[in-house]
């Protein structure tokens, strides 16, 4: 299975409101991604978890929490966002720097497009 | 900040013309991945080259890597209506382990293959 899945697949929601974005991969891979797209734009990294540890944070605001429940599970937790946060946030995963085979080649889930009001 | 610069950015061919694009990129790197996204959806990995390889084939692909000028090209042959999508190279940095994975992703170029 090398799949990544990713609920919901569209998402409105208001400035006031709190919602989660939640990826999932069973390829056992120990690196899992959070990315956020504009429309046109590449994707710009958001956070790197590692073993169920976050390992990167590229300066995201709080408004933005993700959470790595267990090797599979990915989420991204949002609350009180604004609307310049419409995007595509693509979720992504991929073996850790140990394996040589295919050192650090990611795989996308089809992403949850996020729009706030 | 984007590591990878591309260019085109934008290339329009018809079925059966080579699509060629490049992907510059500014720091040593472990390896470069090239990436496929169709209109709205996740990427898909394409190809990797290594930093000590200089050509990798992986059907209709060809990809080519010059560490000394610090720059890569895709070469898509006989191309489809289907290979329509927007193209992204990806380095990863060779300062390992700080980079964890961290891919710098070029702007990309939108390529739209005609029948």
């Amino acid at each position: 299975d090398t799949e990544v899945t990713q609920t919901p697949k569209h998402l409105v929601m208001g400035m006031t409101n709190k919602k989660s974005l939640k990826c999932e991969q069973h390829m056992g891979h120990r690196a899992m991604y959070w990315y956020k797209q504009k429309a046109k734009k590449p994707p710009e990294l958001m956070f790197v978890y590692s073993y169920e540890k976050l390992s990167i944070n590229e300066s995201v605001p709080s408004r933005f929490s993700p959470e790595c429940p267990n090797s599979s599970l990915l989420n991204l937790h949002l609350h009180a966002l604004q609307p310049e946060d419409s995007a595509l946030y693509l979720c992504a995963s991929s073996q850790d720097r140990t394996t040589e085979a295919h050192p650090y080649e990611q795989y996308f889930g089809p992403g949850t497009r996020l729009t706030v009001t | 900040s984007q590591q990878g610069e591309e260019d085109p950015q934008a290339l329009s061919i018809q079925e059966g013309e080579n699509a060629t694009m490049n992907c510059s990129y500014k720091t040593s790197i472990n390896n470069l991945q090239w990436y496929r996204q169709n209109s709205g959806r996740g990427l898909v990995h394409l190809i990797l080259i290594r930093s000590n390889e200089r050509e990798k084939h992986s059907g209709r692909l060809r990809v080519t890597l010059d560490t000394s000028k610090k720059s890569s090209s895709l070469l898509i042959t006989a191309s489809r209506a289907a290979d329509t999508a927007s193209y992204f190279c990806a380095t990863l940095s060779a300062k390992m382990p700080d980079s964890w994975g961290k891919l710098q992703f070029g702007a990309g170029t939108q390529v739209v293959v005609t029948p």
